[in-house]
């Protein structure tokens, strides 16, 4: 079975410096996606940015981009330029993409401040 | 479109009562998901469907919940008789497809308090 660890139960970053949040995982397989996704307050799970493990390329979305390692199964998100809004729970997730099981494995998640 | 529904977004019951949660997934979408949050647990997958048929529910408790989704437009889950350790929020997400990496979009939640 998969599992997903994060390791930084929380983390601080001041507003419109870079902060990364750190993730790793444990599979058998080779072909998946990973994911990072973001529950503000308001609980509603909303994604960051999802990786596929067959591209070598690092994922970015704006001010957020991964920092992909397959071979150390290792997945941090960086976040450049913080903003207040971007205070939240941070989960990594992970998805297989060979296996007909669809579900998403979720890590302990890490709780980022933003300090104004 | 207006995103997975859920309801009710809070819902507070006594131990020993029949609790039913309610998800009307994206429209078009033919996969849906329960999952559970606790502090103590995280997030957790109780069940999921794929084109209304339960393909995986390792992950429900126990004979006290059981889920259903009788046509592509709703989801039950239901537990009864309810109890305190029950008590977390309850997300509903759904997406298109099975295998593919396609975002699966999430509901707001129910917030379960179970007395």
């Amino acid at each position: 079975a998969q599992t997903v660890t994060q390791s930084q139960p929380e983390m601080s970053v001041q507003e419109a410096e870079t902060v990364t949040l750190s993730c790793t995982y444990d599979t058998s397989e080779s072909d998946y996606y990973l994911f990072w996704y973001k529950q503000p307050p308001s609980r509603q799970m909303i994604l960051v940015i999802r990786q596929e493990a067959y591209k070598q390329q690092n994922a970015t979305e704006n001010r957020f981009s991964v920092n992909f390692q397959k071979a150390a199964k290792s997945f941090s998100l960086k976040i450049s330029d913080s903003q207040l809004g971007d205070a939240a729970m941070y989960f990594c997730a992970y998805r297989s993409r060979e296996t007909s099981g669809s579900r998403l494995t979720f890590g302990e998640g890490t709780q980022l401040t933003v300090n104004p | 479109d207006a995103g997975v529904i859920q309801s009710p977004r809070h819902e507070v019951t006594e131990m020993g009562q029949e609790v039913t949660l309610r998800c009307k997934p994206i429209s078009g979408h033919n996969s849906l998901f329960w999952y559970r949050q606790t502090m103590m647990r995280g997030l957790e997958l109780l069940i999921y469907f794929n084109n209304n048929v339960p393909i995986d529910d390792s992950g429900m408790p126990e004979d006290r919940f059981s889920a259903k989704m009788p046509n592509a437009s709703f989801s039950t889950l239901k537990i009864q008789p309810s109890e305190p350790r029950d008590s977390a929020v309850y997300f509903c997400a759904s997406t298109l497809g099975r295998k593919t990496g396609t975002e699966q979009f999430f509901g707001p939640g129910t917030r379960l308090t179970v007395l």
